[in-house]
């Protein structure tokens, strides 16, 4: 079965850039989303189709997926950004599948 | 508004049957798809499937085929969630979604906190 691979935890300095990947065969073929969860809360949409931006999402987070790896970047980050964030991503042949999450620390 | 609203808290025995519901209000039932995400203590969340209300066109996950029976009653926009015989690792946050048509998610519930201990 189809498989997302996350790095389980990264750090930023507030106000500095947080990448966060996401690693899937031919992951640039499907459409990408990004979900970010806080301790005790349901998850919320970030990104969806590899770069969109639902209303409510701050302009500082933007998406990207080519190749074998979609990214989310958040630029400027700050406190209220630490969180869990969980790619996701489908295609017409495969599953909604999940990656593993990424535990974002704003140090 | 639109809103997901879920049963609440269980806590069951193994092998014991349970259905979980998801009430969707604020927007036409009919017209998405409604699914269930389910995230145990401290992990990941995982794609259960979904339900198309409209027509009750079923997809699982490859882990939940034949685990879990998703359904939906249009005529009280009410989604649910059902197991036969409950196993312990069935304990999670089971939560109920909304879907652009297959694609991704776009509203999720507060989320049902199901417990199987003996």
């Amino acid at each position: 079965s189809y498989g997302l691979t996350q790095p389980p935890s990264v750090s930023v300095s507030p106000g500095q850039t947080a990448s966060i990947t996401c690693s899937g065969d031919r992951l640039g073929d499907k459409s990408a989303s990004w979900y970010k969860q806080r301790p005790g809360q349901s998850p919320v949409l970030v990104i969806y189709q590899d770069f969109k931006r639902p209303s409510g999402t701050p302009e500082r987070f933007s998406g990207s997926n080519s190749g074998n790896t979609a990214t989310l970047t958040i630029s400027g980050t700050q406190a209220m950004d630490e969180a869990d964030y969980y790619c996701q991503a489908w295609d017409s042949s495969t599953p909604v599948v999940f990656g593993g999450g990424t535990k974002l620390t704003v140090l | 508004e639109v809103q997901l609203v879920q049963s609440g808290v269980e806590v069951k025995k193994p092998g014991q049957s349970l259905r979980i519901s998801c009430k969707a209000s604020g927007y036409t039932f009919t017209n998405y798809w409604i699914g269930w995400v389910r995230q145990k203590p401290g992990k990941g969340l995982e794609w259960m499937g979904i339900v198309y209300p409209g027509d009750s066109d079923t997809r699982y996950g490859p882990s939940f085929q034949g685990q879990v029976t998703i359904s939906a009653d249009k005529s009280i926009n009410t989604a649910y969630l059902q197991w036969n015989s409950l196993k312990a690792s069935d304990t999670a946050i089971y939560y109920c979604t909304r879907q652009v048509e297959v694609t991704y998610v776009e509203l999720w519930g507060r989320g049902t906190q199901v417990t199987v201990s003996s």
